[in-house]
């Protein structure tokens, strides 16, 4: 079972430049999740969706950022335009349906670097 | 508000020492908890999930536990490996909505 792919990798941009995310969950999970993880810190939610639509985006600075999940399939995070706090690892997650039973499985993150 | 606190930040053992990573919540009201580890630049892997009905998961040579009623979970690592070295990350689920996860614990093993 292929996992969950997310590109680019890495970026750099600097700061009051825009910049966006990937991620492809994996195949048949309906809920989507978007998370910041600072250095030295633990992942915060951004973002979550169940199919296309936003279940929680209470912490989403939505001033400068925005997501979409088009077909409830593919996802993409925004920023624009970006500041330096933005510096940080941008991890998508998936699973199956939101619910006790069901694990979150993580890509392997977008690091951002602002300048 | 929920709050996951990690402790130790960090720890280091000679290699073979079993030892216990300690995640404490504020909040008893979780559906369940995740233990994940996360190497140096990659994304999150999962090693064990408690459901809130349930005290114990073991994988190999790892075991967590769970107290809901005193907002406790603790990893056990047996024979430790310098393979283990890594961050773990513990985190709970309060409505299977979005994990709240603690600041994690950096594990090093030396040979």
């Amino acid at each position: 079972e292929a996992g969950v792919a997310q590109s680019p990798r890495y970026k750099i941009i600097e700061k009051r430049q825009s910049v966006a995310f990937w991620c492809n969950p994996i195949s048949g999970h309906a809920t989507l999740y978007w998370y910041q993880q600072i250095l030295g810190q633990g992942p915060k939610l951004l973002i979550q969706f169940q199919n296309n639509g936003v279940v929680d985006d209470s912490q989403l600075p939505k001033d400068r950022f925005s997501a979409e999940r088009l077909k409830g399939v593919d996802s993409t995070l925004k920023i624009q335009p970006a500041k330096l706090e933005d510096s940080a690892v941008y991890l998508c997650a998936s699973s199956f349906s939101p619910g006790v039973l069901y694990e979150q499985y993580f890509g392997p993150g977008t690091r951002l670097t602002v300048t | 508000k929920q709050e996951v606190t990690q402790i130790p930040a960090a720890l280091s053992v000679p290699e073979g020492e079993n030892l216990v990573l300690n995640c404490s919540f504020t909040d008893s009201a979780i559906y369940n908890l995740q233990w994940f580890r996360q190497d140096p630049g990659k994304g999150l892997t999962s090693l064990l999930l408690i459901q809130s009905s349930q005290r114990e998961q073991t994988s190999g040579r790892l075991n967590a536990s769970l107290d809901k009623s005193s907002g406790r979970s603790t990893l056990y690592i047996a024979a430790s490996q310098p393979g283990d070295s890594a961050t773990y990350l513990c985190a709970v689920d309060q409505a299977g909505t979005a994990l709240i996860f603690g600041k994690g614990t950096t594990l090093s093993v030396s040979s």
